[in-house]
C-alpha cells in the first residue's frame, strides 16, 4: 500500500460527459502529480501541483483540469469526453525533500463508450 | 527536453534467465535515473534508483547503474522468476520533473 489513494477504480461513461476522478496523497507529501497511461502511449505526464499550486504542465488537453486544495487532495476533471480518453488515470505523490520517488495509487480506469 | 527510451516490449523469458532492459536519457542536467515496477492490477512503485553518476541501484536481485559517458541506465538480473512478471518502466527526474518511459512488459515462463 503506497498511502495514495484514488477513487473511484473504475468509471464508465459515454463521449460528451464530464467526470472528475480523485486523488489522496500520502500523509505529509505537498506534491501531487497526474499521469495517463494509455495501451499505446505509455506514461504520459499531465500536470504536477505543489501545495496547492500548479507546478509544472505536461500533455494536458484543454478538456482537462485538475485543482489541489488546501487539504492537499487533487481533483482531475475530464471534460467533453471522446473514446480515446479511456485509459488509466494514475496520481502519485512525492515528498517535501523530493528526493525524485514517487508514491503511486493503484490508479481509475476510464472507459468512455 | 528531457527524456528518456527504453527498449521496447515485450520480452519473454524463462525461469533463470538473464534480463537486461535497455534504457538511455537525454538531459540538460544532472538528473536522478529510476526503475519503477508495475505489477498486474497496480500501481508503479519505485524498484531501484541512482542520483549520481557512476551509482549502482539495486533492490530484489536487480541492478541498474548509472553511466553518464553513454547516458544510459540498463537495468539487469542475474535469474528472473515468475513473479518477475510485470512492466518495467525507466524514468528520470531533474528539478523534480519526473519523465518516464514507454515501459517493457517482461513476461517470464516457469
Amino acid at each position: 500500500d503506497s498511502g495514495v489513494t484514488q477513487t473511484p477504480k473504475h468509471l464508465i461513461t459515454a463521449t460528451g460527459q464530464r467526470v472528475t476522478l480523485r486523488c489522496s496523497p500520502r500523509s505529509g507529501d505537498l506534491s501531487v502529480y497526474w499521469y495517463q497511461q494509455s495501451l499505446d502511449q505509455g506514461l504520459q505526464f499531465l500536470i504536477q501541483y505543489y501545495n496547492g499550486e500548479e507546478r509544472a504542465k505536461g500533455n494536458i488537453l484543454e478538456r482537462f483540469s485538475a485543482q489541489q486544495f488546501p487539504d492537499l487532495h487533487s481533483e482531475l476533471n475530464l471534460s467533453s469526453l471522446e473514446l480515446g480518453d479511456s485509459a488509466l488515470y494514475f496520481c502519485a505523490s512525492s515528498a517535501p525533500k523530493n528526493t525524485g520517488e514517487l508514491f503511486f495509487g493503484e490508479g481509475s480506469r476510464l472507459t468512455v463508450l | 527536453g528531457d527524456s528518456v527510451t527504453q527498449m521496447e516490449g515485450p520480452v519473454t523469458l524463462s525461469e533463470e534467465a538473464f534480463l537486461t532492459i535497455n534504457c538511455t536519457y537525454t538531459a540538460t542536467g544532472y538528473p536522478s535515473l529510476f526503475w519503477y515496477v508495475q505489477y498486474p492490477g497496480e500501481g508503479l512503485q519505485l524498484l531501484l534508483k541512482a542520483t549520481k553518476a557512476d551509482d549502482k541501484g539495486s533492490n530484489k536481485g536487480f541492478e541498474a547503474t548509472y553511466r553518464k559517458e553513454t547516458t544510459s541506465f540498463h537495468l539487469e538480473k542475474g535469474s528472473v522468476q515468475v513473479s518477475d512478471s510485470a512492466v518495467y518502466f525507466c524514468a528520470l527526474s531533474d528539478w523534480g520533473d519526473m519523465r518516464f518511459g514507454a515501459g517493457t512488459r517482461l513476461t517470464v515462463k516457469p
